[in-house]
């Protein structure tokens, strides 16, 4: 099974600054998904970015970008702006191209937004 | 608005009881899958499936039991068997089996008396 490591269980970051939280994944498959998910103290997982492995370019989505490295299996996500709602719990996952994949999820990094 | 409702919320439960956690989607979605969450642990798949009357077992799936009656539900049953049920539970859908990303509903809290 794929394997999603995220090094830092927590960080924190000043208003208006940039904070990027690190990915790392193991497969031997060439082509699948990367996403990044932000779970607030609601507790819902809200979708914040996604990343094709065939596509070289970085995703982007307004003040939130990754950094995908795919020959270091490497894809963290970069905060810029950081405001007191980005402050949450947030989950690198992967998801294999193949038939009948599964999602496998790291174990989360907590971001604290100080004001 | 399309989305995904789990219900209830917060649900208790005396050792030794049945409990079903429901989940209903209308986003037309074919896939749909149950997680577990725990503090430290991410999320663990404990079943998923990809049409209606067709499931499969996730990596955590003793002591659990689902149905997929029809496209929109697939509920969950955490059964007396499964050792240590205490624990959030998020249920999730995606177009189908083979692309796109997870949406989530907004979770179970199943507390053990």
């Amino acid at each position: 099974a794929q394997t999603v490591t995220q090094s830092q269980p927590e960080m924190s970051v000043q208003e208006a600054e940039t904070v990027t939280l690190s990915c790392t994944y193991d497969t031997s498959e060439s082509d699948y998904y990367l996403f990044w998910y932000k779970q607030p103290p609601s507790r819902q997982m809200i979708l914040v970015i996604r990343q094709e492995a065939y596509k070289q370019q970085n995703a982007t989505e307004n003040r939130f970008s990754v950094n995908f490295q795919k020959a270091a299996k490497s894809f963290s996500l970069k905060i810029s702006d950081s405001q007191l709602g980005d402050a949450a719990m947030y989950f690198c996952a992967y998801r294999s191209n193949m038939a009948g994949n599964q999602f496998y999820f790291g174990t989360g990094t907590s971001l604290t937004v100080i004001p | 608005d399309g989305g995904i409702t789990q219900s209830p919320k917060y649900l208790f439960r005396k050792e030794g009881q049945n409990v079903t956690l429901s989940c209903e989607q209308n986003l037309n979605h074919d896939a749909m899958y149950w997680y577990r969450q725990d503090p430290g642990q991410g999320l663990r798949l404990i079943y998923y499936s990809q049409i209606v009357n067709d499931f499969q077992k996730g990596d955590i799936a003793e002591g659990y039991s689902v149905s997929r009656e029809k496209k929109e539900s697939f509920p969950l049953t955490v059964t007396s068997a499964q050792k240590n049920p205490t624990a959030f539970y998020l249920c999730a859908s995606s177009i189908n089996v083979n692309t796109g990303e997870l949406f989530f509903g907004e979770g179970s809290r199943l507390t053990v008396l």
